[in-house]
């Protein structure tokens, strides 16, 4: 089991500029996570999806976009990217909502300039 | 708003030493609390997880509570070693509106001193 990748392991991206970036797991979870992680601010969640074809919003949603359109992956996309996005972002995934732990990616650096 | 706070920021301990690190939560509701461990540069590893049912749970060296009537979890962490050293996160799942999602707290940076 690989558990939850992430690709790419880092970006540096110019303002305006737009990218996706890849969640897989392979642990069968239902459900999966974006998160960011700032210094200071802790992480926070960006979307979130309860299963397959199905995405929502969570605390920080604005600027970014989602898709699952197979249930092992889950993509967060950049449209215009912003220097206030510069973050490392962590995908994370569960097979149950409230009672399970939560296994994270091991992150994507993101640079925004 | 609910929030989630780690104190301190960072300790530094001895090795060998047995040490506590402190988690507090302003709303008593929820369904879990969960420690993890971030290496630098590397995602987030579960340590324990706490159903609001239970009041502890342990892993080897390590014993976390949970009282939420105080709204307090501590990481009980016993003889510390070097390769204990890492930032150390608490994440609660309030339940209600919102209950899809962990907050955070800061972190504990833990050094060990061999």
């Amino acid at each position: 089991n690989a558990g939850v990748t992430q690709t790419p392991k880092f970006r540096v991206l110019k303002t305006g500029q737009s990218m996706t970036l890849l969640c897989a797991q392979d642990m069968n979870h239902e459900y999966m996570y974006w998160y960011r992680q700032d210094p200071g601010m802790g992480l926070r969640l960006i979307h979130y999806s309860v299963g397959e074809g199905t995405t929502a919003k969570g605390e920080v949603p604005d600027g970014y976009n989602v898709s699952r359109l197979k249930k092992q992956n889950f993509l967060l996309g950049l449209e215009s990217a912003a220097p206030s996005q510069t973050s490392v972002y962590f995908c994370a995934s569960s097979f149950r909502l409230a009672e399970e732990t939560q296994y994270f990616g091991p992150g994507t650096r993101l640079l925004v300039l | 708003k609910q929030e989630v706070t780690q104190i301190p920021a960072a300790l530094s301990v001895p090795e060998g030493e047995n040490l506590v690190l402190n988690c507090s939560f302003t709303d008593s509701a929820i369904y879990n609390l969960q420690w993890f461990r971030q290496d630098p540069g590397k995602g987030l590893t579960s340590l324990l997880l706490i159903q609001s049912s239970q009041r502890e749970q342990t892993s080897g060296r390590l014993n976390a509570s949970l009282d939420k009537s105080s709204g307090r979890s501590t990481l009980y962490i016993a003889a510390s070693q070097p390769g204990d050293s890492a930032t150390y996160l608490c994440a609660v799942r309030y339940s209600g509106a919102g209950s899809y999602q962990l907050t955070f707290g800061k972190g504990t940076k833990l050094s060990v001193i061999p």
